[in-house]
Parts: C-alpha cells; structure tokens; sequence
C-alpha cells in the first residue's frame, strides 16, 4: 500500500529558530500533497496544499512567511516553521495525494511531527 | 465552507458492547466521507471510505453508513474491543473544493 513518511517525528525547538519537517511518499510518486495542524484533542485543519514544482496554496489565516512549504520533487515536500514560538507548538501531519491509486483523490497521511517550541 | 460535526466528543463503553459514532455535515455536495483512526500521539489510519453514491461500507467489525440528503454518516463498531480504543475522525471530501474537512472527532474508551 501507498506509505508517506515524516521526519523527524518529534522536534523541541527554542523560540526563534526555525525547524523543517520532511514529508515523503515513499513508493508512489505525489504531485500533490498537503500540511495538516492539529491541536490537542482537535480536529485537523488544513494548512496549505503543495503542489510539485509550483507555489502552496495557503488556507486562509495561515501565514505563508511563517509556514514555508517546498514541494521540489514528486517525492518529497517540506514545510519550515521559521521563527518558531511556543503558540506554534502543534502536531504537523501531512498527506499525499497518489494519481495511481485506484481512487486518485483519496490521501494517505503520514504519521505525524510533534512541534515543541520552548 | 463545509462544517463537519461529530457527536459525541468522548464515549467509555464496556468491552462488548456494540457501538454508534455520528457525523454530520452542512455541505451535502460530498464526492466522499471518509472515517480514520487516531491513536495518541499518531498519524491517521483510514478505516473505511464511502463513494457519494454509495450507502454504506464494511470491513470486518466496522460498518459505516451514509445519508447524503440529510448530511450524516454513522459509523457502527460490533462486538467492541480494548484495542478499539482511540479517536475516531470523519471527513468529507467536497469536489468543489478539492480538499478534505475532519471533524474534530470521537474519543472512544473500551473498558475490559
């Protein structure tokens, strides 16, 4: 089966640094994948949709300077959480979307990054 | 903009019991719903996924139903398990919009 992986899975930080969390599928190539934020005992509210080769769709109230996603590969987007505060401390979970599966609009999530900021 | 609603946020029942998770959703142009497993501290797991034209799916234990016109899916879990314990989450997926809308989910407990 499709299988999206994230890396790291946990990441403490001090506040004003910047972290990068990986998100990638790893036996399927991924035009599309997308950056989910989830507070605790919250639902998923979608960040952005990455798109390979071409600028993020932001949802609106996220903050594009804040939240960076770079999808280079059809393999791989990362998004960066530059000068990270402690409000930004959240589970990041991303998905991708596979255009060889059987239902081209389902996603396969990976397993999640939990952001500390100190 | 689609709101996804989940009733109830948390649910302890003993080990056996069978067992009724709600969904509900404002937007009934849905091109699908979809019903994930949340453990602790965890990615999603899918469970079950049901096409607008379809009426329910079943896998093993687990049977979801849904009711476009009225904007509302049930996901029915028989003979219940300690190992059933996690969140349960429901999302849709509008094909206007391209994107996936998650309740905010059930909390489910299996007491053995």
């Amino acid at each position: 089966g499709a299988v999206v992986s994230q890396h790291p899975s946990r990441v403490i930080c001090k506040s004003g640094t910047s972290v990068k969390i990986e998100c990638r599928s790893l036996d399927f190539q991924a035009t599309t994948m997308f950056w989910y934020r989830q507070f605790p005992k919250k639902s998923l509210m979608l960040m952005a949709t990455s798109n390979e080769g071409s600028k993020a769709t932001y949802e609106q109230g996220v903050e594009k300077d804040k939240f960076l996603i770079n999808h280079a590969s059809l393999t791989l987007s990362t998004l960066t959480v530059t000068s990270a505060h402690p409000e930004d401390s959240s589970f990041y979970i991303c998905s991708a979307l596979n255009p060889g599966s059987a239902s081209t609009d389902t996603q396969y999530f990976g397993p999640g990054t939990r952001l500390t900021v100190l | 903009k689609q709101e996804v609603t989940q009733i109830p946020a948390a649910l302890s029942v003993p080990e056996g019991e069978n067992l009724v998770l709600n969904c509900s959703f404002t937007d009934s142009a849905i091109y699908n719903l979809q019903w994930f497993r949340q453990d602790p501290g965890k990615g999603l797991t899918s469970l079950l996924l049901i096409q607008s034209s379809q009426r329910e799916q079943t896998s093993g234990r687990l049977n979801a139903s849904l009711d476009k016109s009225s904007g509302r899916s049930t996901l029915y879990i028989a003979a219940s398990q300690p190992g059933d314990s996690a969140t349960y989450l429901c999302a849709t997926f509008l094909g206007s919009a391209r994107q996936l809308t998650f309740g905010s989910g059930t909390q489910l407990t299996v007491l053995p």
